[in-house]
């Protein structure tokens, strides 16, 4: 079976810029996360969506990040606009069900640096 | 709320040697799953093993096992038999009420 899509895999920005992410899920998978995870540290979630509503988002810095999954299956994840301290690693993940998670799968996720 | 710790930031092993990484978790949750991920250099996290937390009996992969210790709220992974590409940053996760929790990991050097 086809893994987690993302892309780009790799970005670099200035500062103030704007800059999206995409991620495309494992088909049928009803559970989707973003997590931000800078370096040497462990992910961070940024939001969870359940098909296409969500779930939590509620580390989520909504004066600058904004995300979308629509119909359920891929999703973006947007920041504009974007700061220093933004520069991490951006992973998508997805897992058959929500509730009590059994496995969630990993894309390469996307390195961006912001200058 | 989930939490995890992992209280050892780098941990280093001999090839062919047994290695111990540790982990403890906290969840009011009775229905959640425990999980070591693997992230080498490349970025990709791997699923190693889990652990259902109704299971008593620990997981085992191949060179890889689990000591689960429920009451104690704690997961440690034990590498057998370790190899070079068994270097990597390990994270320990906790599953449950749809949240996926990770510790801050374990850097894993194998020397050879």
């Amino acid at each position: 079976e086809a893994g987690v899509a993302q892309s780009p895999r790799y970005k670099i920005i200035e500062k103030r810029q704007s800059v999206a992410f995409w991620c495309n899920p494992i088909s049928g998978h009803a559970t989707l996360y973003w997590y931000q995870q800078i370096l040497g540290q462990g992910p961070k979630l940024l939001i969870q969506f359940q098909n296409n509503g969500v779930v939590d988002d509620s580390q989520l810095p909504k004066d600058r990040f904004s995300a979308e999954r629509l119909k359920g299956v891929d999703s973006t994840l947007k920041i504009q606009p974007a700061k220093l301290e933004d520069s991490a690693v951006y992973l998508c993940a997805s897992s058959l069900t929500g509730g009590t998670v059994t496995e969630a799968f990993f894309g390469q996720g996307t390195r961006l640096t912001v200058v | 709320a989930q939490t995890v710790t992992q209280s050892q930031p780098e941990m280093s092993v001999q090839e062919a040697e047994t290695v111990t990484l540790s982990c403890t978790y906290d969840t009011s949750e009775s229905d959640y799953y425990l999980f070591w991920y693997k992230q080498p250099p490349s970025r990709q996290m791997i699923l190693v093993i889990r652990q259902e937390a109704y299971k008593q009996q620990n997981a085992t992969e191949n060179r890889f096992s689990v000591n689960f210790q429920k009451a104690a709220k704690s997961f440690s992974l034990k590498i057998s038999d370790s190899q070079l590409g068994d270097a990597a940053m390990y994270f320990c996760a906790s599953g449950s009420n749809y949240k996926l929790t990770f510790g801050k990991g374990t850097l894993l050097t194998v020397n050879p």
